[in-house]
């Protein structure tokens, strides 16, 4: 129940294409749904984060689409670029504390 | 811009040694989390700490892990007897009262040989 699901597990992308990376949960307490970027020998850095009362939230080439009742949510890059190359994950926060469940990340590379 | 540090950024130890893993959160941040991420795999929560005690943790923060924050600044991770799963990288993540932004560090590699 606390496990977050994300797939795919690695995706290519052409420069200026779309990258989707979508993610699903279960439990219904999770109130806080952040993707963080990770590069090789760095730490998770926020991109971008959405609650559970909108549908969409935009930031610049980054959107997060949110379906409440399918409980899944998805991550657009769009015009993506070479230097979006790195692992996202998606994670959850549960209305009951502060610990991020996160899912299990998705390899982008994206070719010049 | 303000940031969490952590330090050492590689520790490698012998298995059964103890380990401090050491952090510094963002100074004006109330809320200190530790995560670890096993290579290849994903990024996993250990513990949370908030107004000097543990708040949550995981069913991985057993009797051999401790946290500490020995004084204003500084925020630590004791693996009290290290095994070779401990191998991992280490991530220190702290938050504003009011906040739900997690903001992390650039991890500490720990190697247990």
């Amino acid at each position: 129940q606390q496990q977050v699901k994300q797939s795919p597990q690695s995706l290519i992308v052409q420069k200026g294409g779309i990258s989707i990376i979508n993610c699903a949960y279960e439990n219904t307490a999770f109130d806080y749904f952040p993707w963080y970027q990770q590069f090789p020998g760095k730490g998770p850095a926020l991109l971008i984060a959405i609650r559970p009362d909108v549908s969409e939230k935009k930031e610049g080439r980054f959107t997060i689409s949110f379906n409440k009742s399918a409980k899944q949510f998805s991550l657009h890059i769009m015009d993506s670029q070479p230097g979006d190359s790195a692992t996202y994950f998606c994670a959850a926060r549960s209305n009951a504390g502060n610990m991020l469940t996160f899912g299990g990340g998705t390899r982008l590379m994206v070719k010049p | 811009e303000p940031e969490v540090t952590q330090t050492p950024s590689h520790q490698v130890t012998q298995m059964g040694q103890e380990v401090i893993l050491r952090c510094v959160p963002i100074s004006n941040h109330l809320y200190f989390y530790w995560y670890r991420q096993i290579l290849g795999q994903k990024v996993e929560f250990l513990v949370s700490f908030y107004n000097n005690e543990i708040s949550e943790k995981s069913e991985i923060f057993d009797d051999q892990f401790s946290v500490e924050r020995p004084d204003g600044s500084n925020f630590t991770l004791k693996i009290r007897s290290t095994k070779l799963e401990d191998s991992a990288m280490y991530f220190c993540a702290s938050t504003a009262q009011g906040s739900h932004e997690q903001f992390f560090g650039p991890g500490t590699r720990l190697t247990v040989l």
